[in-house]
């Protein structure tokens, strides 16, 4: 089954604790990009990458990074995660960014 | 800059009413447009698309047409469902590498 897998589902985490949220996708896809989600806020755009080792800034990109060693794997890492990171993280993978992508089911992080 | 801007929920309807939810946006350029779907605990689900100016976008009942002249992407539906509740997000792309979304219109359907 063609999906984009995100882990852990939930996290619960202290203030400066460094995480890493996998996501995995198994339809060969070029594009990949972390968003995170927050009431009143809609989708926001972290970070995106065109292809392996290729990688930039979307529009609130700080406190996170990106790497993109492979295809099918775009992990989202917090070095010292903080209170405001608390939120709805989805990965979502795509051919091209014109149909569209596909999105995992989310992670929801909260750093207490 | 580029943003999107939507109805503002939240939208609740009698089964088989009919949906309209507004949808403008600024862009330069010529972007692509969606609509995407997002139920309770999952992820968002595209819903439809279209591509280029008067393209209708279609799916599960759903219809959204593009609008160069007005930058407007609406989705209507003519008879809503309780299995239609969920929340909304309109979309542009105009790279293929950046998306906008818009905040999400929640929709819930009553019988």
């Amino acid at each position: 089954e063609a999906q984009v897998t995100q882990n852990p589902r939930y996290l619960i985490t202290v203030t400066g604790k460094k995480l890493t949220v996998t996501c995995s996708q198994n339809m060969n896809h070029e594009y990949m990009s972390w968003y995170r989600q927050d009431p009143g806020l809609g989708l926001r755009q972290i970070y995106y990458s065109m292809n392996v080792e290729v990688t930039d800034k979307g529009d609130v990109p700080e406190g996170y990074k990106v790497s993109r060693k492979e295809k099918r794997n775009f992990p989202l890492i917090l070095e010292s995660p903080s209170p405001n990171q608390t939120s709805l993280y989805f990965c979502a993978s795509g051919m091209a960014g014109y149909y569209g992508y596909t999105f995992g089911s989310g992670t929801r992080l909260t750093v207490v | 800059g580029d943003s999107v801007t939507q109805m503002e929920g939240p939208v609740t309807l009698s089964e088989e009413a009919f949906l309209t939810i507004n949808c403008t946006y600024t862009a330069t350029g010529y972007p692509s447009l969606f609509w995407y779907v997002q139920y309770p605990g999952e992820g968002l689900q595209l819903l439809l698309k279209a591509t280029k100016a008067d393209d209708k976008g279609s799916n599960k009942g759903f219809e959204a047409t593009y609008r160069k002249e007005t930058t407007s992407f609406h989705l209507e539906k003519g008879s809503v469902q309780v299995s239609d509740s969920a929340v909304y997000f309109c979309a542009f792309s105009n790279t293929g590498n950046q998306f906008y979304f818009g905040t999400g219109t929640s929709l819930t359907v009553i019988p």
